[in-house]
């Protein structure tokens, strides 16, 4: 896997509000996508995953949207709560099981 | 899902020791692990991929004398940071993958600190 140590962007929503997480991924031979939520203190976990031949998958209360022409991937968080506020970081896997993390995006739920 | 371990969770040392890092896959054989550090509001920073029974590959910038990595088996890597000194100071984090389904799993992470 690769990734880039740079500082996070920052995204803040009210609670209740859906939040929509974005990432662009590089590689138009990755064919898996996955979401992970990092909390303070914390490692990573898995969220949601997507493969290529999906556009949509819906998990509780998140749903990946992938847009292959663009390169583009998203997260949307429905009803965000304060548990949701975290590190969001998605991740592309080509075939060869090769991961490249995108830099993540930061999320306060501001009660 | 599959579960990953850390021990230590915190660490706090003198300059110039060494300190030794586990890595566990508790339900699942990993054919191979990841090490990150990652600092404070930045994403993960690859340092070194780990295959079991061979030597781990090391990103640019990453002495691999300074990190020593181990994978002694399909469920244990070791990390051991090598006369730490404060800049090593970080948040450690392993994961592994499993070839089954093609995830990484993420352990809870290690905190060390370097006075």
């Amino acid at each position: 896997g690769e990734s880039v140590g740079l500082h996070l962007p920052t995204l803040s929503v009210q609670e209740g509000d859906n939040s929509i997480i974005n990432c662009a991924y590089s590689n138009s031979a990755s064919d898996y996508f996955i979401w992970y939520k990092q909390e303070s203190g914390k490692g990573p976990q898995f969220i949601i995953d997507i493969r290529s031949n999906m556009d949509k998958r819906q998990g509780q209360r998140v749903t990946v949207l992938l847009n292959k022409t663009v390169k583009h991937l998203s997260l949307q968080i429905a009803a965000t709560q304060p548990g949701d506020s975290a590190v969001y970081f998605c991740a592309e896997i080509t075939a060869g099981n090769q991961f490249y993390f995108g830099t993540g995006t930061s999320l306060t739920v501001i009660p | 899902g599959a579960v990953v371990s850390q021990h230590p969770s915190w660490v706090i040392c003198k300059s110039g020791t060494s300190v030794k890092i586990e890595c566990r896959s508790l339900d699942f054989q990993a054919t191979t692990m990841f090490w990150y550090r990652q600092f404070p509001k930045q994403s993960l920073m690859l340092m070194a991929t780990s295959n079991e029974g061979s030597k781990a590959t090391y990103e640019q910038g990453v002495e691999k004398d300074k990190f020593l990595i181990n994978h002694a088996s399909l469920t244990l890597s070791t990390l051991t940071v090598t006369s730490a000194h404060p800049e090593d100071s970080s948040f450690y984090i392993c994961s592994a993958f499993t070839s089954a389904q093609e995830t990484q799993y993420f352990g809870p992470g290690t905190r060390l600190l370097v006075l």
